[in-house]
């Protein structure tokens, strides 16, 4: 019963590094997204997915890359770290079914800090 | 656009005192409206949902009505616990192709005991 998986759950960046946050599901959701987490103001999404082969831009999409060749899989992109990218990312799950009656799945987070 | 509106916090509150946390909206269509919770150092946990109009959901004491008239889906319980110290996120599910999330700016809730 792992549900959404996010690895790593800490990560220390230099300014200008690349890395790539996983994000791994097993209940099959068509829909998948990222969000970043800062104080005060609540969740923004970065990227979104409707399934396999297709991703598409949310409202902070800038500096990030996203992918998705499998249903599982959902990894983030960061192309070359910045400090106003220090954050908590959090990546969710959904299944879609053409009924907006299902909630989110989310992961655990990752903390990341860009120095 | 689509949007989710929700009472600045914190809110804090005495033990067994009533909790209303206030959410409006603005959708196109008919969208699903959910709240969720989330505990220090973790992630957000679905915590009650409602598909269509006068809907209630309701879970582990909490409850929430789906209000078209008045594009609101006000979170109440009538008897916090300090456990229930979290922040809440009121959130709506659009009913175009992407059926996509939007989200609350979150209220943190205290309770002493």
């Amino acid at each position: 019963n792992a549900g959404v998986t996010q690895t790593p759950k800490f990560q220390v960046l230099k300014t200008g590094q690349s890395m790539t946050l996983q994000c791994a599901q097993d209940m099959n959701h068509e829909y998948m997204s990222w969000y970043r987490q800062d104080p005060g103001m609540g969740l923004r999404l970065i990227h979104y997915s409707v399934g396999a082969g297709i991703t598409d831009q949310g409202e902070v999409p800038n500096g990030y890359n996203v992918s998705r060749s499998t249903t599982e899989d959902f990894p983030l992109r960061l192309l070359s770290a910045a400090p106003s990218q220090t954050s908590v990312y959090f990546c969710a799950s959904s299944s879609a079914q053409g009924t907006t009656n299902y909630g989110y799945t989310f992961g655990s987070g990752t903390r990341l800090t860009v120095v | 656009g689509d949007s989710v509106t929700q009472m600045e916090g914190p809110v804090t509150l005495s033990e067994e005192a009533f909790l209303t946390i206030n959410c409006t909206y603005t959708a196109t269509g008919y969208p699903s409206l959910f709240w969720y919770v989330q505990y220090p150092g973790e992630g957000l946990q679905l915590l009650l949902k409602a598909t269509k109009a006068d809907d209630k959901g309701s879970n582990k004491g909490f409850e929430a009505t789906y209000r078209k008239e008045t594009t609101s889906f006000h979170l109440e319980k009538g008897s916090v616990q300090v456990s229930d110290s979290a922040v809440y996120f009121c959130a709506l599910r659009i009913t175009s192709g992407t059926y996509k999330y939007i989200f609350g700016t979150g209220t943190r809730l205290k309770v002493l005991a």
